[in-house]
């Protein structure tokens, strides 16, 4: 069955500098694999996702993730953190049917 | 594109009442997906649609909970009667085709039983 893992339950990083949210997954077959974000009182908004193709995938306002085969990984990575990207990040995976979600990290970015 | 639309924004309502959570999603999209999140729970899959038919309903809590889909373009989310514990935000979420393209969410719907 597919499944998602985000270790951590929060990420602290002061602004400025690089940025990582890690995501692990399992699944049988190729994966489907996707990046969200929610701001405080909204909805979980798109950021990015890897279907095939090169490893390296860039989104919305400046993230990007990387597809590692080998370590089943998905991280979420952004060079240059703002206070602004403090939010909550979820990593899911689909099954075709529906998204499979992990439990989410809060990403804290600090002045 | 107005995106998925779900109303109202906020409800509350007081134990034993009846509550009905509505839901546009986006013109085109044949899934639609209703969640519930919680602090102590995450984020929760109660039911899904493909092509207005329900697929699972295994997230469902309770038969106090019940879903409908009369049409593409409509949703609806009832718990009757409502207890305190149903207290969360509830998100609608439709996309194309299932799940391989990703979902659309709403704005969500937050709930207060008191």
């Amino acid at each position: 069955a597919q499944s998602v893992a985000q270790p951590e339950d929060q990420v602290n990083v002061a602004e400025g500098n690089p940025l990582t949210v890690k995501c692990t997954y399992s699944v049988s077959g190729n994966p489907y694999l996707f990046w969200y974000v929610q701001y405080p009182n909204r909805g979980l908004q798109f950021l990015l996702k890897y279907i095939t193709g090169d490893n390296l995938v860039k989104g919305s306002y400046g993230f990007e993730a990387e597809f590692n085969k080998s370590q089943t990984s998905f991280h979420l990575k952004k060079p240059s953190a703002l206070v602004s990207d403090s939010a909550l990040y979820f990593c899911a995976v689909s099954n075709t049917d529906k998204l499979i979600f992990g439990t989410g990290t809060r990403l804290q970015v600090f002045p | 594109d107005a995106g998925v639309i779900q109303s109202p924004r906020h409800e509350v309502t007081e134990m034993g009442q009846e509550v009905t959570l509505r839901c546009k999603p986006i013109s085109g999209h044949n899934s639609l997906f209703w969640y519930r999140q919680t602090m102590m729970r995450g984020l929760e899959l109660l039911i899904y649609f493909n092509n207005n038919v329900p697929i699972d309903d295994s997230g469902m809590p309770e038969d106090r909970f019940s879903a409908k889909m009369p049409n593409a373009s409509f949703s609806t989310l009832k718990i009757q009667p409502s207890e305190p514990r149903d207290s969360a935000v509830y998100f609608c979420a439709s996309s194309f085709n299932r799940a391989n393209y990703g979902y659309t969410f709403g704005s969500g719907t937050r709930l207060t039983v008191v």
